[in-house]
């Protein structure tokens, strides 16, 4: 069973058109994290929350948000996507922050029209 | 902040060969984690191994924290084994953040 879920799995929107990716947990863990992967790239970490405490990138773009509403859902906002945030954006959780693994979701890939 | 490094770049093998992949890093670390990254995306975890040795099937992973490295065994390939093999780790008092290698692409011919 899928323990970190994301939707959906493909998104497309327009140039400037705000857009929400949604991520949820049934794993109970504290942290949640969102990381961006371009293509053959590796992923890189945009921001994450520690419980309820928001922790940004310092070379993340103002351009995106995060909201975590509960312990289980976490959400990326775009609020005017570019042509170059297309990606494939991944959230992970883990237990806690330190010598925890992380899980990842199956990811969402972002198309901009 | 931290580097992480993977070798080879890029692998093709025959079915059923064996393969060893190499990460390296250039400060202490306390999580590492292989991922297989399939050709649809989904980022697979192999193995967590911040330190020793572990084993699942065919795959098997060691590393030598003192010594910065860790390595990927692959026995027995297999078609289904294609994609893209990372190791990511987190320094340590390096916060939360998981930083990825390079990458391995890796292709298992028929």
């Amino acid at each position: 069973d899928a323990m970190v879920i994301q939707n959906p799995r493909y998104q497309v929107t327009q140039f400037g058109k705000p857009v929400t990716l949604s991520c949820s947990q049934t794993l109970n863990h504290n942290v949640m994290y969102w990381y961006q992967q371009k293509s053959s790239q590796a992923p890189k970490l945009l921001f994450h929350y520690y419980d309820k405490d928001f922790n940004n990138e310092a070379d993340t773009p103002d351009n995106f948000q995060s909201r975590r509403p509960n312990t289980s859902f976490c959400f990326l906002d775009i609020r005017s996507p570019g042509l170059g945030d297309a990606a494939m954006y991944l959230c992970a959780t883990s237990r806690d922050s330190s010598y925890q693994p992380q899980h990842f979701g199956d990811g969402t890939r972002l198309s901009i029209l | 902040g931290i580097q992480v490094e993977q070798s080879p770049p890029d692998l093709i093998l025959q079915e059923g060969a064996n393969s060893t992949l190499r990460c390296n890093f250039s400060d202490s670390v306390n999580n590492l984690q292989w991922f297989h990254q399939n050709p649809w995306g989904q980022l697979i975890n192999l193995f967590y191994i911040p330190s020793g040795t572990k084993q699942n099937g065919r795959l098997s992973a060691t590393t030598v924290a003192t010594e910065r490295y860790s390595l990927l065994y692959i026995s027995s390939s297999q078609t289904t084994d294609s994609g893209v093999y990372f190791c990511a780790v987190r320094a340590t008092g390096g916060g939360n953040k998981l930083t990825f290698g390079t990458g391995t692409q890796l292709k298992v011919e028929l």
